[in-house]
C-alpha cells in the first residue's frame, strides 16, 4: 500500500540550513512533490522530482532522491523567519494516463525557524 | 491570472445535513481534484475528474460525491453530514494532458473550504 511518513517537527535558527527528510513506501511512484502550507492557507508547490531523477535545486531549495531506500528530503538553505511553515512531501501514483495521478501526502513536518 | 477558487472560505453545518462546495480550477486546466484535510493531517484524496468524467476515487463513503461542468468547474456534496466530515477541503487543479513543460504535471491548490459540523 502507499504510505508517506515525515518527522512532525524540526526547529532551526535563522541563517542556518533545515533539512526535512520523507520516506515513502511505493517504488512505482513517479513523481514527488514538496508542498508548502502556512496557517490557514491551501497548499503551494514548492518544488518537484521525477523518480529517475537524484537531485534538483531550485534556488535555495535543493531535492534529493534517494530511490534504493526510498527517501526523499528538501534542504532549504539560508532559512528565513518567512519559511516558518507545514511541509508536506507528496508522492504521484498510477500510470502517466490523464487523471489517474492522485497525491498521497505525508502528514506535515512543521518548521520553525527562531530569529 | 486567477489561481484556484473554492467557495466558501468557511461553513457551519448540523450533522445529517447536506453541504456541497464548489471550485473553479486555473483557467485551461480540465483536471480537478478533491482532498479533505483533517487538522494535524496530510490532505487525503477524495476525487478526481478530467473532462467532466471521474478518474479517480479515494477510500471515502458513498456520502461524498462530485461532478465536473462543461467549464470545469467542480462541487463536491457531501451527504448526512457527520462530525468527522469537519475538515478543510482542498481542491486542485491541473494541465494533465495538455502539452507543455513538465510544470504541468503539478497540481495547483486553492485556499480549501473549512467546514465545521456541530
Amino acid at each position: 500500500g502507499e504510505d508517506v511518513e515525515q518527522s512532525l517537527f524540526l526547529s532551526v535558527r535563522e541563517g542556518d540550513s533545515s533539512v526535512i527528510n520523507c520516506t515513502y513506501t511505493d517504488s512505482s511512484s513517479t513523481y514527488l512533490y514538496w508542498y508548502k502550507q502556512e496557517p490557514g492557507a491551501g497548499l503551494q508547490l514548492l518544488t518537484y522530482i521525477f523518480s529517475n531523477m537524484d537531485m534538483k535545486q531550485d534556488q535555495r531549495l535543493t531535492v534529493l532522491l534517494n530511490k534504493k531506500d526510498k527517501h526523499l528530503s528538501l534542504r532549504i538553505a539560508d532559512t528565513q523567519t518567512g519559511d516558518s511553515a507545514i511541509y508536506f512531501c507528496a508522492e504521484s501514483l498510477g500510470n502517466m494516463d490523464m487523471g489517474r495521478r492522485a497525491l498521497t501526502f505525508g502528514s506535515g513536518t512543521r518548521l520553525q525557524v527562531q530569529p | 491570472d486567477a489561481g484556484v477558487t473554492q467557495s466558501p472560505t468557511h461553513l457551519i453545518k448540523t450533522r445529517g445535513q447536506q453541504v456541497t462546495l464548489r471550485c473553479s480550477p486555473i483557467s485551461g486546466h480540465k483536471s480537478v481534484s478533491w482532498y479533505q484535510q483533517v487538522l494535524g493531517q496530510g490532505p487525503q484524496f477524495i476525487f478526481q475528474y478530467y473532462e467532466k468524467e471521474e478518474r479517480g476515487r479515494g477510500n471515502f463513503p458513498d456520502r461524498f460525491s462530485a461532478r465536473q461542468f462543461p467549464n470545469y468547474s467542480s462541487e463536491l456534496n457531501v451527504n448526512a453530514l457527520l462530525l468527522g466530515d469537519s475538515a478543510l477541503y482542498l481542491c486542485a487543479s491541473s494541465s494533465v494532458g495538455t502539452g507543455g513543460g513538465v510544470r504541468n504535471y503539478g497540481y495547483t491548490f486553492g485556499s480549501g473550504t473549512r467546514l465545521t459540523v456541530v
